[in-house]
């Protein structure tokens, strides 16, 4: 069955840099695109992005580029968010999350990575 | 620019039905939508999605009490029989070209 495992919480300090993992198994790696989503303490979920699992070419949603990098590693089928320059208004909750067939909604999710950024 | 919105919150007695509602506030009013339940200190999990035509598609292993369907610009998830693991939250989420956007959630108290 599909799986997307990410890695486990991280505390860092402001200014640091964290890189967040997304294993997948159950399918084909490079077939569906994987998108980034956000979800700040108490806040609804926010749509940061994706990444062609194909090309590897990032595409960032509004207010998410320049600090944030999506990447892959697709002989171990890992996406990876990294956070540069952290700030405290990063403390979140990160999810993975997998497009079901083409461009459409996100059929699985991942179960999410907390990074609490703070001095 | 697309935009669905949500009611922040609802509230329905054990065993009742509810239906939630997301409207396709902004941007094309025939987009599919998909629904996501979100519990309490858990990831998202999907649910559903509901075409403009009112048809739906569940998710692997989502049971029959959860329906969807649709009027206009409005998409609505329907929960029957309401059980307390159904106390969460629910997202609605809509997409277009090389873009996703998610509702602001609505918070489903059990009582």
């Amino acid at each position: 069955q599909v799986q997307l495992v990410q890695s486990g919480s991280e505390l860092k300090k402001p200014g640091a840099s964290v890189r967040i993992s997304c294993k997948a198994s159950g399918y084909m790696f490079t077939t569906y695109a994987m998108n980034w989503v956000r979800q700040a303490p108490g806040q609804g979920l926010e749509w940061m992005g994706w990444i062609n699992t194909n090309t590897g070419n990032p595409t960032y949603a509004q207010g998410f580029s320049g600090r944030f990098v999506f990447s892959l590693d697709t002989s171990v089928r890992t996406a990876y968010l990294q956070i540069r320059s952290l700030k405290t208004e990063d403390t979140a909750v990160y999810y993975c999350a997998r497009v079901a067939d083409g461009w459409n909604y996100f059929d699985h999710w991942g179960q999410g990575a907390l990074v609490t950024v703070s001095s | 620019q697309l935009v669905v919105t949500q009611s922040p919150s609802a509230s329905a007695s054990l065993g009742a039905s509810v239906k939630l509602t997301c409207t396709l506030t902004s941007g094309p009013s025939d987009y599919a939508i998909a629904w996501h339940r979100q519990r309490p200190g858990m990831g998202p999990r999907f649910l559903m999605k509901v075409y403009s035509d009112g048809s739906h598609d569940r998710g692997v292993g989502i049971p029959h009490r959860f329906s969807g369907s649709s009027s206009g610009a409005e998409r609505y998830l329907t929960i029957s029989n309401l059980q307390s693991e159904d106390e969460a939250d629910y997202y609605c989420q809509t997409w277009g070209p090389d873009i996703q956007v998610f509702g602001g959630g609505t918070k489903l108290t059990v009582l």
